[in-house]
């Protein structure tokens, strides 16, 4: 079964609006942490922001949030005011017993 | 401070013969892993250590790979024969010993074409 679903193999936005990218997971360990990373053309993976199990509030950093609904086990990152370099493939990974599992990813094009 | 280095960042080889990555994590980071990342798709895990020993090699084709990380630091994962199908970027990832909150910081990642 898969630890990490992200069903929008592709998603399109136009520069300065907000853009949803989805992301549920399962697990049975209380205490695991969600990540989203960014990866550009370049290869290089880049962390976004991070949510732990047990923290209450959705994390933020600067234009980049995380919608945590724990009933649903869904952890969807938003951005807000899409740039032009934010065209990326971006991914979603749990951490649960130390492992760091990915999901399959999104790409995300930022149309001008 | 400097970050995961690996190397070397790009290699071709014809399908049956050998090939090793090295990677050097960054400096105090006792959780290393290695994933296999092929065109389009997530980085799939090959192996988690943590200092020198491993936690996770479930995904590991034993028969072709083999990764070892002498002293807890650096890292090399190896595979013998190599086939086409092991075409894909190979990251090597550190982080601080585990807890949930830590993130992993990724190298640059090998290219590795068979052909």
């Amino acid at each position: 079964a898969q630890k990490i679903t992200q069903t929008q193999p592709g998603m399109f936005v136009q520069e300065k609006e907000a853009v949803t990218l989805d992301c549920t997971y399962d697990t049975s360990d209380p205490s695991y942490g969600l990540f989203w990373y960014k990866q550009p053309s370049s290869g290089e993976m880049i962390f976004l922001i991070y949510q732990g199990s047990y923290d209450q509030q959705n994390a933020t950093e600067g234009r980049y949030s995380l919608n945590f609904q724990k009933a649903r086990k869904s952890a969807n990152l938003v951005i807000s005011a899409s740039q032009l370099g934010d065209s990326a493939m971006y991914f979603c990974a749990m951490r649960e017993g130390g492992k760091l599992t990915f999901g399959q990813g999104t790409i995300l094009t930022v149309h001008p | 401070e400097a970050g995961v280095a690996q190397s070397p960042r790009y290699k071709i080889i014809e399908k049956r013969q050998s090939v090793a990555f090295w990677c050097n994590p960054i400096s105090g980071h006792a959780t290393l892993y290695w994933y296999q990342q092929i065109l389009g798709q997530g980085p799939k895990l090959l192996i988690q250590f943590q200092n020198n020993g491993v936690v996770d090699d479930s995904q590991l084709p034993k028969d072709r790979f083999s990764a070892e990380r002498l002293k807890g630091v650096d890292s090399t994962l190896k595979i013998q024969p190599a086939k086409l199908e092991d075409s894909a970027v190979y990251l090597c990832a550190s982080s601080l010993p585990w807890t949930v909150a830590n993130e992993a910081f990724f190298g640059q990642g090998t290219r590795l074409t068979v052909v």
